[in-house]
């Protein structure tokens, strides 16, 4: 079966530090791979996602960028985190084969910026 | 507007009552919907995903689509206090790579 880990689970950044988050999927290849942000109380955000190694497709213009460097593993960075950056970041997959399947989360990191 | 309202609640319901979640949506293309449950601090989990119009049924669980109205239900009967969480509607259109959700719904269910 499939799974998607996400890591760290929790991190406390100050402002203007880098960011790297990473997230990882077992089971499955070739997956499309997603990243989302979700602030308090508001629907999940769409930033990034990705059909294939070195193909990223950026939602929203702002100071995060993301990475695929292998077919099933997935990274979101910041050289300099705003105030602004903080909230839960979600890693999802969804099969590359049957357009239209649902996608599947990690558990999420929770990134507060001070 | 957006292209899919959801109310956000909260709502809560006794132990055992049956729970009717609903969104709508603008959108003519979304032909493919989802239900995802996200518990406290957790990723959002699949629940339901059903692609035509009609009831489709697993367990406790009831999605329903009316696709000449642009609305969607989720029905849980026999509500549980381990169905408390924030429920999610997503969709999409053919071809689409990118789903889009509502905003979710908190849901309490009071032993």
């Amino acid at each position: 079966s499939q799974t998607i880990h996400q890591w760290p689970a929790t991190l406390v950044q100050p402002v203007g530090s880098p960011l790297s988050l990473e997230c990882t999927v077992e089971g499955t290849s070739n997956p499309n791979l997603y990243w989302y942000r979700q602030a308090a109380g508001r629907g999940l955000q769409l930033l990034f996602y990705s059909v294939g190694i070195g193909q990223i497709s950026s939602e929203v213009p702002q100071n995060l960028s993301a990475s695929r460097p292998q077919d099933r593993q997935f990274i979101l960075s910041s050289k300099k985190l705003l105030l602004s950056d903080s909230g839960f970041y979600l890693c999802a997959w969804s099969p590359l084969q049957g357009r239209n399947q649902p996608q599947h989360f990690g558990d999420g990191t929770r990134l507060s910026i001070l | 507007q957006k292209e899919v309202e959801q109310d956000p609640g909260p709502l809560s319901v006794p132990e055992g009552a049956i729970v009717s979640l609903n969104c709508t949506y603008s959108n003519s293309a979304f032909q493919y919907f989802m239900w995802y449950r996200q518990y406290s601090r957790k990723g959002p989990e699949l629940l339901m995903y059903t692609y035509s119009s009609g009831n489709k049924e697993d367990g406790r669980f009831t999605a329903q689509v009316d696709k000449s109205s642009k609305y969607i239900s989720l029905f849980i009967r026999d509500s549980q206090p381990s169905d408390s969480a924030t429920y999610l509607c997503a969709m999409s259109a053919p071809g689409a790579q990118k789903l889009v959700f509502g905003q979710g719904t908190r849901l309490t269910i009071n032993p």
